[in-house]
């Protein structure tokens, strides 16, 4: 059983905060890994998709790196701001299974005005 | 551009019936995927669905069984429904299947159906 770990499980920041969370999974046959932003009442949306070992990846204040040899990913917001609240889901694909995603529990930010 | 639409918002069945969810795949794309979200954990991968094929298939019973449309609509049935089966179902569309899949078989998700079993 594959199993990916996201921490923290939730975290509350002010606004202004940089903040980072982690998703460790196991990094054999690995394909790549998805990171996800949901937020209350909306559809998943998609941040990265990011394949290579030492990929760094930047959309705005949100930048991930991932780390294929050792199994993790970090996802860095830079000044937090109340619009980044939502819950943050890593999604990984491995060879010979690629259609499916496997998920972790989730990172819920909550940024306080 | 409409994105993935999912059918109904939120539904609530009794135990012992039978419920039918239904997506719509965003334009272009031909591989519908459907997840499952009980509370407090990820989404878990029920099966995914590409020419008209269930083509892989999560830890799931029987009980949950899909369909494919030619035009790549598709709905999620399950039958005989548990207590345990409330949650929210998500689907997700891509393009390509495992092994023909482009941009890393990125999927785009909706909003989700939540189904509540009393």
């Amino acid at each position: 059983i594959l199993n990916v770990e996201q921490s923290p499980q939730s975290l509350h920041v002010q606004e202004g905060d940089s903040t980072n969370f982690t998703c460790s999974f196991p990094s054999s046959n690995f394909y790549a890994l998805h990171w996800y932003r949901w937020e209350t009442a909306k559809s998943p949306e998609a941040l990265f998709v990011m394949t290579l070992n030492g990929d760094e990846k930047k959309k705005g204040r949100i930048s991930a790196t991932l780390n294929t040899k050792e199994g993790y990913s970090y996802l860095y917001i830079k000044g937090s701001q109340p619009e980044d609240s939502a819950t943050y889901l890593c999604a990984l694909t491995y060879s010979g299974n690629t259609g499916k995603l496997i998920f972790g529990q989730g990172t819920t930010l909550q940024v306080k005005p | 551009d409409a994105g993935v639409t999912q059918s109904p918002t939120h539904l609530i069945k009794t135990r012992g019936q039978q419920v039918t969810l239904r997506c719509s795949p965003k334009s272009g794309h031909d591989t519908v995927s459907w997840y499952q979200q009980a509370l407090g954990q990820g989404p878990q991968f029920i099966f995914q669905y590409y020419e008209e094929e269930e083509r892989q298939r999560g830890n799931f019973p029987d009980r949950f069984s899909g369909h494919q449309f030619p035009n790549y609509s598709s709905e999620l049935n399950v039958n005989a429904l548990l207590l345990g089966d409330s949650a929210l179902y998500l689907c997700a569309s891509s393009l390509g299947v495992s092994g023909r899949a482009s941009s890393y078989n990125e999927q785009f998700f909706g909003p989700g159906t939540r189904l509540t079993v009393l």
